[in-house]
């Protein structure tokens, strides 16, 4: 039974470049949630994906944006990337019926901002 | 979602329980506690959540007190491989299409030989 898995697990790009980070979720669940964590910090929720849509987001620019697939994997895009882009991001997955039932995460995509 | 509070850090012996506690006092009703852990450079790993009664699974125990403004994440036998930072988080229906999860700062457990 595979877990979250994260493509790629590392990525450098150059300020303004944009970016694409992908997240296949745990078998049975079909929500996605994309989290930024900074060093030293805790992950910081970015936005959360079900049924195709936004469905919740958090205090993050325009300039991230994602996607859900019919079949529950999602993109995170980042566009016109600045050095403080640099994290650690991390993708959740859960599932839509089971209340209280746990998230799970991935992972991560390290990116580095130069 | 409520607002939790945990010690910094804390350092513990090789065998011996490690207890984390976590304050919650603005938690309401609805709201379930969970806990997570995160060792360096790899994704936060779920440990165990619970509502209001005590749970216990193969990793942990998890003690709620009956107001519910608390909780203790225990680690019956602690081991290297248990260091990491611990998350306590509160959040409504935190497995749903609607759970949004704030992470705070977290408790770094030392485990010591």
């Amino acid at each position: 039974d595979a877990g979250v898995t994260q493509s790629p697990t590392h990525l450098i790009k150059t300020r303004g470049q944009q970016v694409t980070l992908r997240c296949s979720p745990k078998s049975g669940h079909d929500t996605v949630s994309w989290y930024q964590q900074a060093l030293g910090q805790g992950p910081q929720f970015i936005f959360q994906y079900y049924e195709e849509e936004e469905r919740q987001r958090g205090n993050f620019p325009d300039r991230f944006s994602g996607h859900q697939f019919p079949n529950y994997s999602s993109e995170l895009n980042v566009n016109a990337l600045l050095l403080g882009d640099s994290a650690l991001y991390l993708c959740a997955s859960g599932h839509s019926g089971g209340v209280g039932q746990p998230q799970h995460f991935g992972d991560g995509t390290r990116l580095s901002i130069l | 979602d409520a607002k939790t509070t945990q010690p910094p850090s804390m350092d513990c012996a090789e065998g011996r329980a490690a207890n984390l506690p976590c304050n919650h006092s603005t938690i309401s009703g609805n709201e379930y506690v969970y806990w997570y852990r995160q060792i360096h450079s790899q994704g936060p790993q779920y440990i165990i959540h619970g509502l209001k009664n005590n749970e216990t699974n193969e990793m942990a125990s998890l003690i709620i007190t009956e107001d519910r403004k608390s909780s203790t994440l225990i680690l019956p036998h602690a081991t290297l491989r248990d260091t990491a930072v611990y998350y306590c988080i509160v959040s409504r229906r935190g497995g749903t299409s609607y759970g949004k999860l704030t992470f705070g700062q977290g408790t770094i457990l030392t485990v010591h030989p």
